[in-house]
Formats: structure tokens, C-alpha cells, sequence
């Protein structure tokens, strides 16, 4: 079956856009991750959404970063007022139950780059 | 939060030579370690895992251990061949489910 998607592959921007990235789960994956890998860097958790519950928004950076779930599939993060240290490979993961042991798939990401 | 540290940052090793990635971690209360590959220009993907109660796995080539006294856990790769080339990455969650990532080991096998 079909694996994450995410759009767009890249994305280069100003310096004081917004930007909107989008991830497409896993179909029946009820747990959403978003995660920022910034170059020779590890992942950095950004959010996460479990079915209707509350997302755990702890890894967002600052206010400028935001993300919905609609319809409990579908993710965007919005990123406000980019800055340069916004540059960074932005990646998306669903798994089936969420909580732990459950295998998380990642996305292709979204290469975003702020000039 | 949990904190997770990752060695060597690069590994180089002879094809049919092991290689040997090593992380520790800070949270006690960690009971999930997997590792994920992530080959160049592509997404991270898991290729094996470890739970709390467990102190070793194995998985054809590769291995995993874990020492929970010492906060620590490792990844053995045998008989090394040119496609095992690529970061890996180790994590570890505990009961706030999220995963904190080491930095990566950038893994190249040499022909």
C-alpha cells in the first residue's frame, strides 16, 4: 500500500514568509509525528497527534511553528515569519496505535530552505 | 527529557569487518530503543528494535544490546557490505511515548 507522502518535496522561501507543509499519513494510522532534521543533526521532535486526543505540541520551537490534524489523516505544519535557522528537512511519521512499540513511518520530507 | 548521545559520528570500516554504533541515554524510566537507517536523499527506515526486558536481539547481520544499568545500548553490524553504508540512527522512549533521537553515525564500507 502507499506509504507517507509529503508536499512539497522542496520548498525555498523569503525570509519573513509563511510556509505550509503537508503530510499525508499512512491510511488507518491513527498517530501523526512531525520531526525537524536539521543537516548532520539527529530528528528533533516537533508534534504529535493521537486520534482525537490533544497533540502534544512540547517540540514546537517557537510560536511561529503551528500544526493541524483535519479529519484525523491529513497534517499541515505552518511555519510563520520564516527565519534562516527554519532551513532544515522537515519530516513526517504515522504509526498504527501510537504510544510506544509501534513502528513509526517516516515521509520523504520536505527540504525547506529560507534565503 | 531524555537525552540521547551517539558514537562514533562516522564509522569507516573493510567490507566483511563489523561495525559497531554506541548510544546512551539519560531516562531511566526509557523502555523503547530502535534504530533507523536512513541511506542518502532517503527517508529513515527501522531495521531493528530492542524493549526493556530484552538484552540482546539479533536479526541476521545485525545486532542489538542493551544495558539498563548502565543507560546504554548498541548496534552490531557483521560482515559489513557496501549497501550497509548510510546513518544510522538510535533512539530511545519511554512512557511519554516520544522518541528522542541521537545525532547519527555516517556508516561507509569500504570495497
Amino acid at each position: 500500500g502507499a506509504g507517507v507522502s509529503q508536499s512539497p518535496s522542496n520548498k525555498v522561501t523569503e525570509k519573513g514568509k509563511d510556509v505550509e507543509l503537508r503530510c499525508d499519513p499512512i491510511s488507518g494510522h491513527t498517530a501523526l509525528y512531525w520531526y525537524r532534521q536539521s543537516l548532520g543533526q539527529g530528528l528533533e521532535f516537533l508534534i504529535y497527534f493521537q486520534g482525537n486526543s490533544a497533540p502534544d505540541k512540547s517540540g514546537l520551537p517557537s510560536d511561529r511553528f503551528s500544526a493541524e490534524r483535519t479529519g484525523g489523516s491529513v497534517s499541515t505544519l505552518t511555519i510563520q515569519r520564516t527565519q534562516q535557522e527554519d532551513s532544515a528537512v522537515y519530516l513526517c511519521a504515522s504509526s498504527s496505535q501510537g504510544g510506544l512499540y509501534n513502528e513509526q513511518f517516516f515521509g520523504p520530507g520536505t527540504r525547506l530552505t529560507v534565503l | 527529557g531524555e537525552n540521547v548521545e551517539q558514537h562514533p559520528s562516522t564509522l569507516s570500516v573493510q567490507e566483511g569487518d563489523s561495525a559497531v554504533i554506541k548510544c546512551t541515554y539519560s531516562d531511566s524510566a526509557s523502555n523503547y530503543f530502535p534504530w533507523y537507517k536512513q541511506e542518502l536523499g532517503k527517508r529513515p527506515q527501522l531495521i531493528i528494535d530492542i524493549r526493556s526486558n530484552v538484552g540482546e536481539k539479533k536479526d541476521q547481520r545485525i545486532a542489538v544490546t542493551l544495558n539498563k544499568t548502565a543507560k546504554h545500548f548498541s548496534l552490531h553490524i557483521t560482515e559489513t557490505q557496501p549497501e550497509d553504508s548510510a546513518v544510522y540512527f538510535c533512539a530511545a522512549s519511554g512512557p511519554d511515548y516520544k522518541l528522542s533521537f541521537g545525532a547519527g553515525t555516517t556508516v561507509t564500507v569500504r570495497a
